[in-house]
């Protein structure tokens, strides 16, 4: 692979259960973002992660937990998913921190009844 | 607050030029980036520009004044595939990126 994979592609999941969005980069890249995607809104950032060990939080983090225990994984969890938390989801990595360009993945569509 | 201004949609006919505008308002900046978003896709890095002036790449070009927190994209002789959404996104002092909500090119033959 080359680049950035997400998994599922979608998913419909009901209120209150568990899910864990998967993201995998095979880039070497140090930091890893999570964003979600709603119409009419500009990406937001939830949690990020500037190296390996290390997590961070965004803008709209509530509801939300990430893990970083490798450079390639950035898994992004929903404990009890609620129906605001439908969106798109694109996890994107980068070099490093700070100014270098932000690469993503193709995005997880998830619906929340 | 933090906020980016772009508009939300642009019509534009094939083999002409059209400007993208957008204005920012940040705690702190560290850059001004674009990205191309085609529906239903992830979006790709265009430009980035930290210092004022014009950068050009092939048919792209991106303009900053940090001075006016102000910056546009300019895409000349449209192709079709160019029918996009291109999202404006300033970096703040905590080198987070700040995102507007896109601007919806649609080109017409």
């Amino acid at each position: 692979i080359a680049g950035i994979t997400q998994a599922p592609t979608s998913q419909i999941l009901a209120a209150g259960r568990r899910m864990t969005l998967r993201c995998t980069q095979d880039m070497r890249h140090n930091a890893m973002y999570w964003y979600r995607q709603d119409l009419g809104l500009g990406l937001r950032l939830i949690h990020y992660s500037n190296t390996a060990g290390t997590t961070g939080k965004g803008e709209v983090p509530d509801g939300y937990s990430v893990s970083r225990a490798n450079t390639d994984d950035f898994p992004l969890t929903l404990a009890s998913a609620v129906p605001s938390q439908t969106s798109v989801y694109f996890c994107a990595s980068s070099e490093n921190s700070g100014t270098d360009t932000q690469y993503f993945g193709p995005g997880t569509r998830l619906t929340v009844l | 607050g933090q906020n980016i201004d772009q508009p939300t949609e642009m019509t534009a006919t094939e083999g002409a030029i059209v400007q993208i505008n957008c204005t920012y308002q940040t705690s702190g900046f560290n850059g001004l980036f674009w990205y191309q978003q085609h529906a239903g896709e992830a979006p790709t890095f265009l430009s980035y520009n930290v210092l004022d002036g014009l950068e050009e790449k092939g048919r792209f070009s991106s303009f900053l004044s940090r001075s006016k927190g102000y910056s546009y994209l300019l895409l000349k002789e449209l192709q079709m595939k160019d029918s996009a959404s291109y999202l404006c996104a300033a970096m703040d002092s905590n080198y987070q990126l700040i995102w507007g909500a896109g601007t919806k090119l649609i080109i017409k033959p």
